[in-house]
């Protein structure tokens, strides 16, 4: 089975410094996707970075970089220079890449506090 | 190039009623997945669909079901509601045109309270 945990319910950061959001996962496929999305008070989730299980180098995506220790399956995100924009609640997902279909598991997210 | 619309944003039920949401994808993406997020649950994977066939279910009871019509547009419906199906739907389309790299695109969500 797939799991996907995010073990910090609540975060909080200073404006200008970076943080990291933790995320564990756990997969039987060889070959999988990793995700992170962002969630404002607004509900919509928005697409921040995308990691495969295959890739070398770590992703990064402006201020957004992943950081991707496969013998741990752990892709923790890393925000650096947070701004007050970036206060929300942060999924990581993945997604297996070989069996059929585009189904993607979640965690229970991150509350992200940046304070001025 | 427009975003994935969902209609309706906001929706009030009572129990025992259907109700029927709806997903337009992003122009050309041929995949389209629904969400169910609640305050305890999170987000919980009910099903996706490609080109009109559904591929993959979580684990929810048969009163939710969901198609996909020729234009890739998605419903969902849930019958017979319950309380407990008080939550914000989200709906996600991707391309499909690979298997991982695709990214998944999410609406606004429908927020359906029951009551």
């Amino acid at each position: 089975a797939q799991k996907i945990t995010q073990t910090q319910p609540g975060m909080f950061v200073q404006e200008k410094e970076a943080v990291t959001l933790d995320c564990t996962y756990d997969t039987s496929d060889p070959s999988y996707g990793l995700f992170w999305y962002k969630q404002p008070s607004s509900g919509e989730m928005i697409f921040l970075i995308y990691q495969g299980s295959y890739d070398q180098q770590n992703a990064t995506e402006g201020r957004y970089s992943l950081n991707f220790q496969k013998a741990r399956k752990s892709a923790n995100l890393v925000i650096s220079a947070s701004q007050l924009g970036d206060s929300a609640m942060y999924f990581c997902a993945m997604r297996p890449l070989l069996t059929g279909g585009f189904k993607t598991i979640f965690g229970a997210g991150t509350r992200l506090f940046v304070k001025a | 190039k427009a975003g994935v619309t969902q209609t309706p944003r906001y929706l009030i039920k009572t129990r025992g009623q259907q109700v029927t949401l709806s997903c337009s994808p992003i122009s050309g993406h041929r995949s389209v997945s629904w969400y169910q997020q609640t305050p305890g649950q999170g987000l919980q994977f009910l099903f996706e669909y490609f080109s009109e066939t559904q591929r993959n279910k979580g684990n929810f009871p048969g009163r939710f079901s969901g198609r996909q019509f020729s234009n890739s547009r998605s419903e969902m419906n849930v019958s017979t509601l319950e309380l407990g199906d008080s939550a914000l739907y989200l709906c996600a389309s991707l391309l499909g045109a690979s298997q991982g790299t695709d990214t998944q695109y999410f609406g606004p969500g429908t927020r359906l309270t029951v009551l």
